[in-house]
């Protein structure tokens, strides 16, 4: 049973750039999270989707937006990088996780390291 | 909005020993979610355990267990048989609707 995935591992980007990373989830999970972690820092809650619309969001920029697909996976895009964007940013998956509803378990990929120079 | 602290930024306990970790949160809700995470070295996120504030019985996983205060909206994490293996940065996380994740908690078990 394959877990969550996460790529690219590490990315290396300059101020002003756009990135794109991406996430599978856990097989029979339909929700996926995002959030960022900064070094020394616990994460932060960037967005939630469910059904392919984004459900719940954190207090990030719209330069922070993202997408699902049908198959589940998403992406997350962040535009005119900063520096203060680099971070680890780690994808979450879980079951069922409309606003509202159960939160169930979530469980997270590997992550990936975003350095913006 | 909810909030999580934990006010031990580091600890440290000899192996075979016991240790507990610390939680408060802030919540207006009554139904939530509440989850230690444990990140070692490689970075990636596992769940510890979890428990669900409508249940009075603290949940437990093998050598971990959890003291769950909700009037005091407390949670701490306790490790028994503290092994080298369990070295890592530990979180605790408030779930409802989305989750908040307090600042970390590092541990080091030493031989």
């Amino acid at each position: 049973d394959a877990g969550v995935t996460q790529s690219p591992t590490h990315l290396i980007k300059t101020r002003g750039q756009q990135v794109t990373l991406r996430c599978s989830p856990k097989s029979g999970h339909d929700t996926v999270s995002w959030y960022q972690q900064a070094l020394g820092q616990g994460p932060q809650f960037i967005f939630q989707y469910y059904e392919e619309e984004e459900r719940q969001r954190g207090n990030f920029p719209d330069r922070f937006s993202g997408h699902q697909f049908p198959n589940y996976s998403s992406e997350l895009n962040v535009n005119a990088l900063l520096l203060g964007d680099s971070a680890l940013y780690l994808c979450a998956s879980s079951f069922g996780g409309l606003a509202g509803r159960r939160t169930d378990t979530q469980y997270f990929g590997p992550g990936t390291r975003l350095t913006v120079l | 909005a909810q909030t999580v602290t934990q006010s031990q930024p580091e600890m440290s306990v000899q192996e075979a020993e016991t240790v507990t970790l610390s939680c408060t949160y802030d919540t207006s809700e009554n139904n939530y979610y509440l989850f230690w995470y444990k990140q070692p070295p490689s970075r990636q996120m596992i769940l510890v355990i979890r428990q669900e504030a409508y249940k009075q019985q603290n949940a437990t996983e093998n050598r971990f267990s959890v003291n769950f205060q909700k009037a005091a909206k407390s949670f701490s994490l306790k490790i028994s048989d503290s092994q080298l293996g369990d070295t890592a940065m530990y979180f605790c996380a408030f779930a409802y609707r989305d989750m908040r994740f307090g600042a970390g908690t590092r541990l080091t078990v030493k031989p």
